[in-house]
């Protein structure tokens, strides 16, 4: 299974600030995803982070609010911008094996006042 | 509806008892199921994946019946160790993003 590392931890906030979170794992993959899971749901896809392309969004996420960069094949970030106290929430990189089995880094944990 | 569903529970079932969590999912041409296993505060991981001729890991063995669309997971023997919430996981494309339930709260007590 894939070692991902990802910060930071956690990060408390201003409204109207931005964070960016890293991700970084420890083999080439081709694909990075980037889930976001607020208090008491489950985890929600808010895109896919291809490398030498741009990102692949879902329903309801838009680029300016969650730019994403993917440089190489080990590393990504995801960026939540101009933040609101509803951005407060788990996020979460992940990466596939070759068995469709998905392996996650250990989160970011964001409260914006 | 949802795209993969899940009773939310929460089961709380003492511990040795045998407890079942079933879990729906809406599009039939789905092609790769798990169960994931999330501790409070932690990221998921993976538990088991599911395979069409049922897949048995210790004390957790887990279905899948395609023609209604419906996963499993029994825990037999239940410990302290098992509270936790349960994710069911769907993949409908090889590559693509997987989709998660809500989960199934499991508390299980002495």
């Amino acid at each position: 299974s894939a070692v991902i590392s990802q910060k930071p931890s956690r990060d408390i906030c201003q409204r109207g600030t931005s964070l960016t979170i890293q991700c970084q794992v420890d083999s080439q993959v081709t694909m990075m995803f980037w889930y976001r899971q607020q208090p008491g749901q489950s985890l929600t896809l808010i895109a896919t982070a291809n490398q030498g392309s741009e990102a692949t969004y879902e329903s309801g996420f838009v680029i300016d609010k969650f730019p994403i960069s993917r440089p190489n094949l080990t590393f990504s970030t995801l960026t939540v911008s101009n933040m609101s106290p509803e951005d407060s929430s788990i996020y979460l990189c992940s990466v596939k094996d070759g068995n469709e089995k998905l392996f996650f880094g250990s989160g970011t944990q964001l409260s914006v006042l | 509806r949802k795209e993969v569903e899940q009773d939310p529970g929460p089961f709380n079932v003492p511990e040795g008892a045998t407890v079942a969590f079933n879990c729906t999912y809406s599009n039939s041409a789905s092609q790769s199921f798990f169960w994931y296993r999330q501790d409070c505060r932690k990221e998921p991981k993976l538990l088991m994946s599911v395979y069409s001729s049922g897949n048995e890991d210790g004390r957790f063995t887990a279905q899948l019946n395609r023609a209604s669309q419906y996963i499993s997971l029994l825990i037999r023997d239940s410990k302290l160790s098992d509270s936790a919430t349960y994710l069911c996981v769907v993949s409908y494309q090889a590559g693509t993003a997987l989709i998660f339930g809500k989960g199934t709260t499991l508390s299980v007590s002495s």
